[in-house]
């Protein structure tokens, strides 16, 4: 149980091109979703919380015009790179869960390289 | 302030050679303690959530154990397929995560 799918894995792209990374929570209704941003060797970096039907809090120094989050029901949120530029290359990977003091669980990372 | 230390950093360790990496916290209010395991190019891996100091969890070689201070994640006799970096996450008034200890299981 708790399974949670990203998608897509990489994704390869032009500076410019927005991108959008889906994540589902196959198996449980997650009332919170997490992106974060890992950079090689180093912890995951969170970026933003959303819960379902609301606005996603971003943490400080994420633009929100420039990833844009939706999380429009208990099972999908979305990430949106918009016009990505190669600083935004990095390894994205998203959690859910179903309430604060129940574990995160974790899809398997988007990977993101911006020509 | 609220933090979360892992150590070792990195661990290198013999195949059958026993041993414990450590995750210290300072948490207001603490509502659990969430250990991880991710490899490469993956995401972290649910292994235990730990929410009363004196609680104890079991997954075949790994033990988890807490404290009011720490956790321990104790590996017996590992195997290379136990080499992965170990993560501690606790969720107080946020949730934090500990930058994780490397290990590497050599045959």
């Amino acid at each position: 149980g708790a399974v949670v799918s990203q998608h897509p894995s990489r994704v390869i792209c032009k500076s410019g091109t927005s991108v959008k990374i889906e994540c589902r929570s196959l198996d449980f209704q997650a009332t919170t979703m997490f992106w974060y941003r890992q950079f090689p060797k180093q912890s995951l970096m969170l970026m933003a919380t959303s819960n379902e039907g609301s606005k996603a809090t971003y943490e400080q120094g994420v633009e929100k015009d420039k990833f844009l989050i939706n999380h429009a029901s208990l099972t999908l949120s979305t990430l949106t790179v918009t016009s990505a530029h190669p600083e935004d290359s990095s390894f994205y990977i998203c959690s859910a869960r179903v309430s604060n003091n129940q574990p995160q669980h974790f899809g398997d990372g988007t990977r993101l390289s911006i020509l | 302030e609220d933090q979360v230390t892992q150590s070792p950093e990195a661990l290198r360790l013999q195949e059958g050679e026993s041993s414990s990496l450590n995750c210290s916290y300072t948490v207001s209010g603490l509502r659990g303690l969430f250990w991880y395991r991710q490899d490469p190019g993956k995401g972290p891996e649910f292994l235990f959530t730990l929410y009363s100091a004196g609680e104890e969890k079991e997954k075949e070689r790994l033990k988890a154990t807490l404290t009011k201070k720490e956790s321990f994640l104790h590996i017996t006799a590992p195997k290379p397929e136990d080499s992965a970096t170990y993560l501690c996450a606790v969720q107080g008034n946020q949730f934090y995560f500990g930058t994780g200890t490397s290990l590497t299981v050599i045959p």
